[in-house]
């Protein structure tokens, strides 16, 4: 156990809706990132927050966005859904300057 | 902005025999070097990382080597178990916003 939760496991849904990923941050970890994942794929980075600030933009559509609260808990707002957003979404939360990146269980999103 | 290129995209091994996968990274400021397992299903789990003050790291049947100069850095398995199947990724950090660029991952089979 990495320390970082996400919430929910599983996720199905169908095309145009939106949905909403969760995720905790390890305790003392300032920084989260979200990563996706289709099958067989390699992890895209999708956007990193720090000390609920945005720090850097990967390959993040616009129908999807993202926030990091106060409590440093971020949220993944996932729109206008289609097929080929069903992946899994990983979280991951690193101390901040060179600290170790660390996973949570990833939500799986199926969208039919 | 990084680049990280990985080799080979898929590997089979006899069990007992050594596996090296090997990664290559563009920006000279990048200084941490992890690795990560990702299980069939799973997240991403750490299993070795590497900073760019150190050449060679071990931790039991696992070694990450790095050459700044080449700017390449390599993950040797020795003794391979079935077990060790799984897609391995590398990535590299800057100090910097902590941004991390993943390779493309490695589908290592060990053949029992």
């Amino acid at each position: 156990d990495s320390g970082v939760t996400q919430t929910p496991k599983h996720l199905i849904t169908a095309t145009g809706q939106r949905v909403t990923l969760r995720c905790s941050p390890r305790s003392g970890d300032l920084s989260v990132y979200w990563y996706q994942q289709s099958l067989d794929q390699g992890l895209q980075f999708l956007i990193q927050y720090y000390n609920g600030e945005e720090r850097a933009k990967g390959n993040i559509l616009e129908r999807f966005s993202a926030q990091q609260f106060p409590d440093l808990h971020s949220e993944l707002n996932l729109s206008s859904l289609e097929l080929g957003d069903s992946a899994l979404y990983f979280c991951a939360s690193s101390a901040g300057t060179s600290g170790s990146l660390y996973f949570g269980p990833g939500t799986r999103l199926t969208v039919t | 902005g990084e680049n990280v290129e990985q080799h080979p995209s898929t590997l089979s091994v006899q069990e007992g025999d050594s596996a090296v996968i090997k990664c290559t990274y563009s920006d000279s400021a990048s200084n941490y070097f992890p690795w990560y397992k990702q299980e069939l299903g799973k997240r991403p789990q750490l299993i070795i990382d590497i900073r760019s003050n150190v050449g060679e790291k071990k931790d039991q049947r696992i070694a990450v080597t790095l050459n700044k100069t080449a700017k390449h850095f390599s993950l040797h398995i020795t003794e391979t178990q079935p077990e060790d199947s799984a897609v391995y990724f590398c990535a590299a950090s800057i100090r910097a916003g902590n941004q991390f660029y993943f390779g493309t991952g490695t589908s290592l089979t060990v053949i029992p």
